[in-house]
């Protein structure tokens, strides 16, 4: 049975910095793409980042890009999302989803990561 | 980046009714697209892929169909485990991007 688990998500103040981790189970972690997708409360759903299954091609939202890192450890089967110089505007659920030849298959649960002060 | 809208945001419909979701994308993206589903406090699910090929496990009263510009997903009868939000996602280029929902509640 595929699973991806997120975790890392909380509270933490405009300006701080989260660590998101993303732990595959249920299927050969190296032979998929991974992308993060996020929802604030209330909205839609909102592409985040991609990384390819070898993590040598890497794509970030406008939104993100030089603020955020998307990495994996293909021999942990874990997938990561280092968040830094948060806004209130990060506020979301975010969810790791399994990718393969760009179509997202599978979906985690999600973390919450909550900026405020 | 491509912009994709959904029409409409919201519907009612009884159950055994027939449900029809438009999506259309701002430029032609073939057939790269796809359609989820969400139930409140939930993540996604995924339903359709390539604007119609069902996800495993996806049962056939869920169809897409279209291609470049236009597409629908059409449930053939509405059952109680259906009223949910609907997103559709293009993936022919980064970034990928979705629509806004439809959210199908009870009449």
């Amino acid at each position: 049975e595929v699973q991806l688990v997120e975790s890392g998500g909380g509270l933490v103040q405009p300006g701080g910095s989260l660590r998101l981790s993303c732990a595959a189970s249920g299927f050969t972690f190296t032979n998929y793409e991974m992308n993060w997708v996020r929802q604030a409360p209330g909205k839609g759903l909102e592409w985040v980042s991609y990384i390819s299954s070898s993590g040598t091609t890497i794509y970030y939202a406008d939104s993100v890009k030089g603020r955020f890192t998307i990495s994996r450890d293909n021999a942990k089967n874990s997938l990561y999302l280092q968040m830094n110089s948060l806004r209130a505007e990060d506020t979301a659920v975010y969810y790791c989803a399994r990718t393969v030849v760009v179509v997202i298959d599978y979906w985690g649960q999600g973390t919450l990561v909550t900026v405020s002060s | 980046d491509i912009q994709m809208t959904q029409s409409p945001s919201s519907l009612s419909a009884s159950v055994g009714d027939r449900v029809t979701i438009t999506c259309r994308a701002s430029q032609g993206i073939s057939n790269h697209l796809a359609w989820f589903q969400q139930k409140p406090g939930k993540a996604p699910k995924s339903l359709i892929y390539a604007a119609s090929s069902l996800q495993s496990g996806v049962p056939s009263k869920f169809s897409g169909s279209g291609s470049g510009t236009d597409f629908t997903l059409t449930i053939s009868s509405l059952q109680p485990e259906d009223f949910a939000t609907y997103y559709c996602q293009q993936y022919n280029s980064y970034p990928l991007t979705f629509g806004g929902g439809t959210k199908v509640e009870i009449k």
